[in-house]
């Protein structure tokens, strides 16, 4: 059965440091997988996606992620954090039947 | 515009009613996704649908019913029977297993 894991509920970092979300995924065939952000009382947009072309993805707002199928991990990483980064992160997995699962969430903090 | 709609955006019930929360979709997707959202919790998975006269449950599918007569709509039924309704629902569809899921605004639900 397919899972997904985000490790750090909370993360916290300085405008322009690099901003590292973690993912790890359990699937037991190929995964597709996404990265959504959530501000509040909104619904999630689509930040990026992987589905098996090439592993390091690049997305909006200057978001990439690397799939790494030996670390089951598709981590979500930014160069430079910007106060407007401060949002509701989610990594999503979808496997067989359509089903979508998501992960707890990641709620990033930018400060000064 | 195409896209996906939730009404209402705020909804208040009183304890041993059933509520019934409206998602329609006007992007020609055959799947679409009812999930609720906890602090804390990210998004659980109460039922999906691949296709019209079809759905699944999802990992909390006690206390609530769906329908999908027409391919636009997904209706969510919170019955009597959900002991903690109170929570913001999510409504998603995408069309198929490696795309994104486009999500709608949202409803908050409050029991009183």
């Amino acid at each position: 059965a397919q899972s997904v894991t985000q490790l750090g509920s909370h993360v916290s970092v300085s405008e322009g440091a690099l901003v590292l979300l973690r993912c790890n995924y359990s699937s037991s065939v190929p995964p597709y997988l996404f990265w959504y952000v959530q501000y509040p009382n909104q619904g999630l947009q689509l930040l990026l996606k992987y589905t098996s072309a090439a592993t390091l993805v690049k997305g909006i707002n200057g978001f990439e992620a690397e799939f790494k199928k030996s670390e089951t991990s598709f981590h979500l990483t930014k160069p430079s954090a910007h106060m407007s980064d401060a949002a509701e992160y989610f990594c999503a997995v979808s496997e067989t039947y359509n089903k979508l699962i998501f992960g707890a969430g990641t709620r990033l903090a930018v400060h000064p | 515009d195409g896209g996906i709609t939730q009404s209402p955006k705020y909804l208040f019930r009183k304890e041993g009613q059933n509520v019934t929360l409206s998602c329609e979709q006007n992007l020609n997707h055959d799947a679409m996704y009812w999930y609720r959202q906890d602090p804390g919790q990210g998004l659980r998975l109460i039922y999906y649908s691949q296709i019209v006269n079809d759905f699944q449950k999802g990992d909390i599918a006690e206390g609530y019913s769906v329908s999908r007569e027409k391919k636009e709509s997904f209706p969510l039924t919170v019955t009597s029977a959900q002991k903690n309704p109170t929570a913001f629902y999510l409504c998603a569809s995408r069309g198929n297993i490696n795309t994104e899921a486009f999500f709608g605004q949202g409803t908050r639900l409050t029991v009183v």
